[in-house]
């Protein structure tokens, strides 16, 4: 089965820069997206279909993808931001979710 | 502005079939275009997708799961249902419905979720 291989934290200081990986075979010929989950809610969609916002997200959301890894890229990062995210893409006609990755902000 | 709403049991005994119910509201489940999911998560633990049925009826399931899980429509309710049969400790998660457009479109709508757990 295909799988989706994220870390399982990343650390960011306030207004730097935080990139979280994505990684699967050949993951670029697919679409990506990514969901943002805080404690004891359900997750949100912040980029859908490689780089796209939906409308809400803030423009320091960001995403790319290629070769065998997707990015998610925060631009200055806030202490709101500070959440599990997911990513997730299509294979098989079956939605596969990575492992999630933990974002502190500190 | 579509809302999903999980309904259900908060226990289910080992062995039993655990069942959950999506209330749709903003929308026909029938009439539109679109894929009603579940995905669960269990606790500390990431998102697992379950599977989706198509508003004329059609199901596709995770493989690891299709031997014990059923998704059905009530269209007269407005509502879409998940049977998983034989349960047990692993199936303990929150269960979250949700909709999906189709292949490779994100989910743009999720329920609020709800704690099913497993013990005798």
């Amino acid at each position: 089965s295909y799988e989706l291989t994220q870390p399982p934290s990343v650390s960011v200081s306030p207004g730097q820069t935080a990139s979280i990986t994505c990684s699967g075979d050949k993951l670029g010929n697919k679409y990506a997206c990514w969901y943002q989950q805080k404690p004891g809610q359900s997750p949100v969609l912040v980029i859908y279909q490689d780089s796209n916002r939906p409308s809400g997200i803030p423009e320091r959301f960001s995403g790319s993808n290629s070769g065998n890894t997707a990015t998610l890229t925060i631009s200055g990062t806030q202490p709101m931001d500070e959440a599990d995210y997911y990513c997730q893409a299509w294979d098989s006609s079956t939605v596969v979710f990575g492992g999630g990755t933990k974002l502190t902000v500190l | 502005q579509v809302q999903l709403q999980e309904s259900g049991p908060g226990l289910v005994r080992p062995s039993e079939t655990l069942s959950l119910t999506c209330t749709v509201s903003g929308g026909s489940i029938s009439s539109s275009r679109y894929y009603w999911g579940w995905i669960r998560q269990p606790p500390g633990k990431g998102l697992e997708w379950i599977g989706r049925i198509y508003s004329r009826g059609s199901t596709y399931y995770n493989p690891s799961l299709k031997s014990r899980v059923t998704i059905s429509l009530d269209t007269s309710k407005n509502q879409f249902s998940l049977k998983v049969s034989s349960v047990t400790a692993a199936d303990t998660a929150v269960y979250y419905c949700a909709r999906v457009y189709d292949v490779d479109y994100p989910i743009d709508y999720w329920g609020q979720g709800t704690l099913v757990t497993v013990s005798s």
